[in-house]
């Protein structure tokens, strides 16, 4: 049983076009992440829900928009695709920030 | 600002060789918790061992080795005996009480047999 699930696992798509990426966890956690790594794979924060409220944004472009649901669910929705977001994107939950962070298998996002 | 320096961007080691993977951070927090995960060429970012700032003894799991030390800064890693199957890329990585883990540029470890 998958702790942390991403779909899909691999996203090509063509610049302009809206595509979103889903995330659930199964491990009770009240806190989800999105993170981007980048080609030079350095690993960087997005946002970040607890229970449902949004407590972290770092500066990323308002094409990027995250939905959660319910604590088990943190979605990740951007608009207007640009080369430039060709990244993989995690998803991860901690129950307590100090307890560790379990990361989802990674999206890989192309946009050509 | 918290920041965490991994100067090694590449090591590569023949397999049964030692390898140590250096790691600083700063902070001017007293709490904050330190981390260490392998992503192999699969691509899951897999963890490997957290530790906290009041807890400074070293600790070994099988092969694997920390070294934590408050007076440098320092949170290093070694591999003893290594495999190939330890080749990936290393990522230390340092939380505060504000839910946001900073990670390091990561060190790239190829084991070759």
């Amino acid at each position: 049983d998958t702790a942390v699930s991403q779909t899909p696992k691999y996203l090509v798509t063509q610049m302009g076009n809206d595509k979103s990426i889903k995330c659930e966890q199964n491990l009770g956690h009240d806190t989800m992440y999105w993170y981007k790594q980048d080609s030079k794979k350095f690993l960087k924060i997005m946002f970040s829900y607890n229970n449902k409220e949004l407590i972290i944004n770092e500066t990323v472009p308002n094409r990027f928009s995250p939905k959660s649901p319910d604590k088990a669910h943190l979605n990740l929705h951007i608009n207007s695709l640009e080369l430039g977001d060709s990244a993989v994107y995690f998803c991860a939950s901690s129950q307590r920030h100090s307890d560790g962070y379990t990361f989802g298998s990674g999206t890989r996002l192309t946009v050509v | 600002a918290q920041k965490v320096t991994q100067a090694q961007t590449e090591i590569s080691v023949v397999e049964k060789e030692d390898v140590t993977l250096d790691c600083v951070y700063e902070t001017r927090d007293t709490t904050y918790y330190l981390f260490w995960y392998k992503q192999p060429p699969s691509g899951e970012l897999v963890f490997l061992i957290r530790r906290n700032s009041f807890d400074e003894q070293n600790e070994i799991s099988g092969r694997y080795s920390w070294n934590f030390q408050k007076s440098t800064s320092s949170f290093n890693f070694t591999i003893t005996a290594s495999q190939v199957v330890d080749s990936a890329v290393y990522f230390c990585a340092l939380s505060r009480n504000d839910y946001k883990l900073s990670f390091g540029a990561g060190t790239t470890v190829t084991v070759r047999a």
